[in-house]
């Protein structure tokens, strides 16, 4: 099965950018997502990529995709405060499901 | 807007005992996809429902797990002597025809 790996903790500064890695092993995945979890709550769609794509901008949001070497990145530009949360990357794995990795868990420092 | 409800929010319950878990979509999905996730860990697929039909189940869910869509609109998820490695969050979950999947704010089963 699909196994996805992302470190675990990532600190910075208000401000600063962030960027988040996920490796997967499923080569067939179709689309690629990026879910936001809070505290208590559930998760959030937060951005996905095709696999046919190399990069995606959603405002503060680049996805960067490198499909040979199914990895993965998130960057979150001008990071805030309210950025501070677990992040998952869930690659779609074609039998309607979702795999998603451990998550990083991101701390935002005034 | 793609919403799901869940209820109830939390539970707390003896081990042995049985609890059932709801879903409510509030609108029309097709799927619908049942998922858990314990502490420290990303969520984990459970079962998936095509309208009413239970299309796929995980390894992860034994027998003492049974989930249900009657009508292909609200679902539920029932465990049956609950044991204390069942304390989990549980998850439900839309899939949209761009295959995206919006997640609800889960239920915190927790057993003693």
């Amino acid at each position: 099965g699909e196994d996805v790996e992302q470190s675990l903790f990532l600190s910075v500064r208000e401000g600063d950018s962030s960027v988040i890695n996920c490796t997967y092993t499923d080569s067939s995945s179709t689309y690629l997502y990026w879910y936001k979890q809070e505290p208590g709550a559930g998760l959030q769609l937060l951005t996905y990529i095709f696999s046919n794509m190399d990069m995606k901008q959603d405002q503060r949001l680049t996805v960067l995709l490198n499909k040979k070497d199914k990895h993965l990145s998130l960057r979150i530009a001008d990071t805030q405060t309210g950025d501070s949360a677990i992040y998952f990357c869930a690659p779609y794995t074609g039998r309607r499901a979702l795999t998603f990795g451990s998550g990083t868990r991101l701390q935002v420092q005034p | 807007d793609t919403g799901v409800s869940q209820n109830p929010r939390h539970k707390i319950t003896k081990r042995g005992q049985n609890v059932t878990f709801r879903c409510d979509p509030i609108s029309e999905h097709n799927r619908l996809y049942w998922y858990r996730q314990t502490l420290g860990q990303g969520p984990e697929f459970l079962t998936y429902f095509q309208n009413e039909a239970q299309l796929e189940k995980s390894r992860l869910l034994s027998d003492r797990f049974s989930a249900e869509r009657p009508k292909g609109s609200f679902s539920t998820l029932e465990i049956q002597r609950t044991e204390q490695g069942d304390s989990a969050m549980y998850l439900c979950a839309l899939g949209t025809a761009d295959e995206k999947l919006f997640f609800g704010s889960g239920t915190q089963l927790s057993v003693l």
